[in-house]
């Protein structure tokens, strides 16, 4: 079953705390980029991935780190989260850019306390 | 990043009453794509309009694409409690590798 899949799905931390949110995805697709959800703002882009190696901003990449080093894989990595990251976050893939369909992971509700 | 206006913001409508959403921006777009998110899920593509004047069906949803590339809007006709959910546009650019999404708009259908 072709599937984008995240873990955690819930994730409760504390402030400066590092953590990596893990996507991955069984379809070779060669796009891949994370999104952040919140109230009244609708979806935000924090970083894509064109193929592996290749990474770059999406429109709110501050405090946030990615890597591509396999196809199938895109983790997001907060390297010292603050309350202002708490949100719901969603991977997605596509075979190339956004203008293919693009699959969304199940998303990741993140607290930062 | 690019902005983009989605209105409204929320709907209540009757089951079987057709629904009209949009999205304007000041910038113009590639791409024009309609999303759906029922609870819990991630978004799901419904429709992908790529050239300015495009109007595209599937199904009870049409959405097309404005001739300025600085809108978009998305009907769905004959509504039913299924269709119950949150409607988000998005734009692509930078050589369609950026996406900016709309705020949403929340759609309810009383049966």
């Amino acid at each position: 079953e072709a599937q984008v899949t995240q873990n955690p799905r819930y994730l409760i931390t504390v402030t400066g705390k590092k953590l990596t949110v893990t996507c991955s995805q069984n379809m070779n697709h060669e796009y891949m980029s994370w999104y952040r959800q919140d109230p009244g703002l609708g979806l935000r882009q924090i970083y894509y991935s064109m193929n592996v190696e290749v990474t770059d901003k999406g429109d709110v990449p501050e405090g946030y780190k990615v890597s591509r080093k396999e196809k199938r894989n895109f983790p997001l990595i907060l390297e010292s989260p603050s309350p202002n990251q708490t949100s719901l976050y969603f991977c997605a893939s596509s075979s190339r850019t956004g203008t293919d369909t693009q699959y969304f992971g199940p998303g990741t509700r993140l607290t930062v306390l | 990043g690019q902005q983009l206006n989605q209105s409204p913001q929320s709907m209540f409508i009757q089951e079987g009453e057709d629904v009209s959403m949009n999205c304007t921006s000041s910038s113009i777009f590639n791409t024009w794509l309609w999303y759906k998110q029922e609870p819990g899920e991630g978004p799901v593509l419904l429709i992908a309009l790529y050239k300015a004047g495009e109007l595209t069906s599937n199904g009870r949803l049409t959405a097309q694409f404005g001739i300025t590339r600085k809108d978009s809007f998305l009907n769905i006709s004959a509504s039913i409690p299924s269709d119950v959910g949150i409607y988000f546009c998005a734009g692509l650019y930078g050589g369609y590798q950026k996406v900016t999404f709309g705020t949403g708009t929340k759609l309810q259908v009383i049966p």
